[in-house]
Formats: structure tokens, sequence, C-alpha cells
């Protein structure tokens, strides 16, 4: 059982360069998130999903967009990468009312 | 969304008991109070969460106030494995917010020897 898995953990990337985050989970569960942790601070949610098919912002939805085409498959996509988005990137899934269960992070540096 | 306030930081001598405190004056009716803590930038780990009862577990306890107001989550004794961030989540309804986690600042837990 792997849980949440993330792809890639690790990427730089050039500032205007576009990338897709993965974010895989085998437990059927309905609702995923994704996160962003700048150095010293606590997560803040970028976007998530309740289902299937659906989208929904969080905090900071600015530069990002993201896809639920598959229940088990969450894609983070930065189409235009800047500098300000150098992160360590989570993905989250759950139930949505038992606990969440959280992938190990993608490492972006935009240079 | 339910802010929460925590302290900074807390030190603690191991194998006693750390009580990290949390008030979430503003939590709604329907609200849990969730924890997770996050070892060295490791993804969140999940601890514990409640409603108004007080909850055990095999990692803590969760003693929620009578008004809902605050809550103290237990570690009865303390390792230096559990020298970690803690978070003090509300978490959001999943009928009108998805079952959001919105993290604070934490408590940066150092247990010392």
């Amino acid at each position: 059982n792997a849980g949440v898995t993330q792809t890639p953990k690790f990427r730089v990337l050039k500032t205007g360069q576009s990338m897709t985050l993965l974010c895989a989970q085998d437990m059927n569960h309905e609702y995923m998130y994704w996160y962003r942790q700048d150095p010293g601070m606590g997560l803040r949610l970028i976007h998530y999903s309740v289902g299937e098919g659906t989208t929904a912002k969080g905090e900071v939805p600015d530069g990002y967009n993201v896809s639920r085409l598959k229940k088990q498959n969450f894609l983070l996509g930065l189409e235009s990468a800047a500098p300000s988005q150098t992160s360590v990137y989570f993905c989250a899934s759950g139930t949505g009312i038992t606990e969440a269960f959280f992938g190990q992070g993608t490492r972006l540096t935009v240079v | 969304d339910a802010k929460t306030t925590q302290p900074p930081s807390m030190d603690c001598a191991e194998g006693r008991a750390a009580n990290l405190p949390c008030n979430h004056s503003t939590i709604s009716g329907n609200e849990y109070v969730y924890w997770y803590r996050q070892i060295h930038s490791q993804g969140p780990q999940y601890i514990i969460h409640g409603l108004k009862n007080n909850e055990t577990n095999e990692m803590a306890s969760l003693i929620i106030t009578e008004d809902r107001k605050s809550s103290t989550l237990i570690l009865p004794h303390a390792t230096l494995r559990d020298t970690a961030v803690y978070y003090c989540i509300v978490r959001g309804s999943i009928y009108n917010q998805g079952g959001k986690l919105i993290f604070g600042q934490g408590t940066e837990l150092s247990v010392k020897p």
C-alpha cells in the first residue's frame, strides 16, 4: 500500500518554464489537496478537489492550475514558473471527515 | 475558516509530558479540531482529532474545553523523536468547505535530554 505518492521529488526549473506535479493515491479517497510550504512557514492550501472532475481554489491559487481527471490522481500545473514559486509542495488525500494522508513532498526550485 | 493560535515554541524534558495549547475561539459547532506534526520538513503526520469530547489514542490525548474555544494536545512521555512542529487545525466542514485543513504557524516542540 503506497498511500500518497508525489512525482517528482526534486526539480529545478528556469523562470518561465512549465511543469506538472503528479499526486497519486491508492486509498480510493474522494478528497485531495495541494499545499505549498515556504521556509519557516506553515503549509498553505493552493487548490483542492472533493471528487473526480471537481476542483476548487484554496488560500494561494494564483499561478497554479489543477486537474482531477481520474479519482486517484490530482495534478498541479505551473504554466510559467516564477522564482516566488520556489517551495516544497505537498499533496494530501482523505475522506474529508477522517485524517488526511500526506505525501513526502516535491522540492521545487525556480531559478 | 476558523483560525488557531499556538505558541511559536516550547521545550520539554525527555520522559515528561508535553502539553501543547491551542486557541480556536471562532470554531463553529460542526468543525473538528485536528492535530498534525511535521518532522524535518517531511509530510505532516496525523496525530489525533476531536469534536467536543476528550480523545486518546496510542500517540496522544486531546483535551477540548467545554466551550470548545481551546484545546490541549498531550504527549504523555515525550521522547527525542517527538521533536517536531505541531499544528493545531480547525477543519472546515465537508459540506461547504471541502474538509479543508488550514495550517497556521504551529508550535516547534524541542524535547531535550
